[in-house]
């Protein structure tokens, strides 16, 4: 079976840091992807994580441990742009994603 | 560089109809693959296809098909449609089919079947 957890709603405060955590069990594992969904719009490319590690790009960075099935979004400097859902997606081979619901992040001022 | 696009943005069918919906993919992109986003929900893998064959399946039934053309666009027919297949309805492009190949989406078309 596929399964992909992530928290449904967070809130967060601009310029503050937010974690968003994501624990999968999937068949077949061949990199981890987060996108971001503002409401109405294409989900756009994060990042992406196939080592375990940290990767970093700019005021994101994501977190992959394939042992424990768990990775995490960090967030940091929160704008107020940055309120939109965030999808975790795993790559279960050959790009054929299986996504989370989804975590909806509410930033206020 | 054109992303990928999606045509129509907004359609209302009625329950047992059929509809047709299309896709460009970003250039250079041979890989096109259909998902489907139900409110609230992440989306949905219906299928991919690459160099114009179906490579690889989600859990939707038959009346879900689909084309690749020879210049990497593609069609998502569905078929009897049901009141539960309202849904934004995604389709991606990728480079390649290699794991660190991104998906690049476009805005998808809203489905809306009454």
């Amino acid at each position: 079976g596929q399964n992909i957890d992530q928290p449904t709603e967070m809130t967060a405060t601009e310029g503050a840091i937010v974690q968003i955590n994501c624990t999968y069990q999937t068949s077949g594992f061949n990199g981890l992807f987060w996108y971001q969904q503002h409401a109405g719009e294409a989900p756009t490319f994060l990042s992406y994580n196939v080592l375990d590690g940290l990767e970093e790009k700019g005021r994101f960075s994501s977190f992959l441990s394939r042992s424990k099935g768990y990775s995490y979004l960090l967030l940091k400097e929160l704008q107020m742009k940055d309120s939109a859902s965030y999808l975790c997606a795993v790559n279960t081979g050959f790009q054929k994603l299986v996504f989370g619901t989804g975590t909806r992040l509410l930033v206020s001022p | 560089e054109t992303g990928v696009t999606q045509s129509p943005t907004h359609l209302i069918k009625t329950r047992g109809q059929q509809v047709t919906l299309r896709c460009s993919s970003q250039s250079g992109h041979n890989t096109v693959s259909w998902y489907q986003q139900a409110l609230g929900q992440g989306p949905q893998f219906i299928f991919q296809y690459y160099r114009e064959e179906e490579n690889g399946r989600g859990n939707f039934p038959p009346r879900f098909s689909g084309l690749q053309f020879p210049n990497y666009s593609s069609e998502l027919n569905v078929n009897a449609l049901e009141l539960d297949d309202s849904a934004l309805y995604l389709c991606a492009s990728s480079l390649s089919r290699t794991g660190n190949s991104p998906l690049h989406f476009g805005n998808g078309t809203r489905l809306t079947v009454t």
